[in-house]
């Protein structure tokens, strides 16, 4: 079974701090993603990534940047965490017959 | 701008109902995604639909893609209280190699027993 793991289920971070989110995958998959989800308006793409090193911007990248240093490795940083940055972050990876695997989910909270 | 519109964004229907979700989508693409996401989990994949007049059914739902339209439709038959979830669709601009992936805001569905 493909997997897609993320680090922390929850995050409690304070305003101001740097904050990095992990997503592994274990499946050799070229193209990850990193999304937040809010009620109401569903999932928001963050930033992509289709190799090594490659990163694109999504939808809303302002306020966050990432780092792909291994093709199983897509981390999502939050430079300096503010309060509107309080969301449900999902990483997912695209796998063969196009299909998107996702991880848990990281519910994080700015305070 | 890539933008992927559904509706409804609510839905309460009865037990044994058919309905339909649809997603519009507003630049070329010829793939797109149905997700299902229940409460406090992440997103499970329905299915992936690759070329214009797909049609895909997996139990009491069946997805389809008109490109030419920019349309997909969720079509659910007699409907069950398990299949109460948030479900998503998710158009793919795939440029060489980068595939962006840009999901609608969901439907909530709620089947009442």
């Amino acid at each position: 079974d493909v997997k897609v793991t993320q680090s922390s289920r929850y995050l409690v971070k304070r305003t101001g701090e740097k904050v990095f989110l992990e997503c592994v995958q274990d499946m050799d998959h070229e193209n990850m993603f990193w999304y937040r989800q809010d009620p109401g308006l569903g999932l928001r793409l963050i930033y992509f990534s289709y190799d090594v090193k490659m990163k694109e911007k999504g939808d809303i990248p302002e306020g966050y940047s990432v780092s792909r240093e291994k093709k199983e490795r897509f981390s999502l940083i939050l430079e300096s965490a503010s309060t509107n940055q309080t969301s449900m972050y999902l990483c997912a990876s695209l796998g063969m017959k196009n299909i998107q695997y996702f991880g848990a989910g990281t519910r994080l909270s700015v305070l | 701008e890539l933008k992927v519109e559904q509706n409804p964004l609510f839905l309460s229907m009865q037990e044994g109902k058919n309905y339909t979700i649809y997603c519009n989508y507003s630049t070329t693409s010829d793939r797109l995604y149905w997700y299902r996401q229940d409460p406090g989990k992440s997103l499970e994949s329905l299915f992936v639909l690759l070329s214009n007049g797909a049609v895909k059914q997996e139990g009491r739902l069946m997805a389809s893609l008109d490109t030419k339209a920019r349309l997909s439709t969720l079509h659910i038959t007699a409907a069950v209280h398990d299949l109460s979830a948030t479900y998503f669709c998710a158009v793919d601009i795939a440029m060489n190699r980068d595939d962006k992936i840009i999901f609608g805001k969901g439907t909530r569905l709620h089947i009442l027993p």
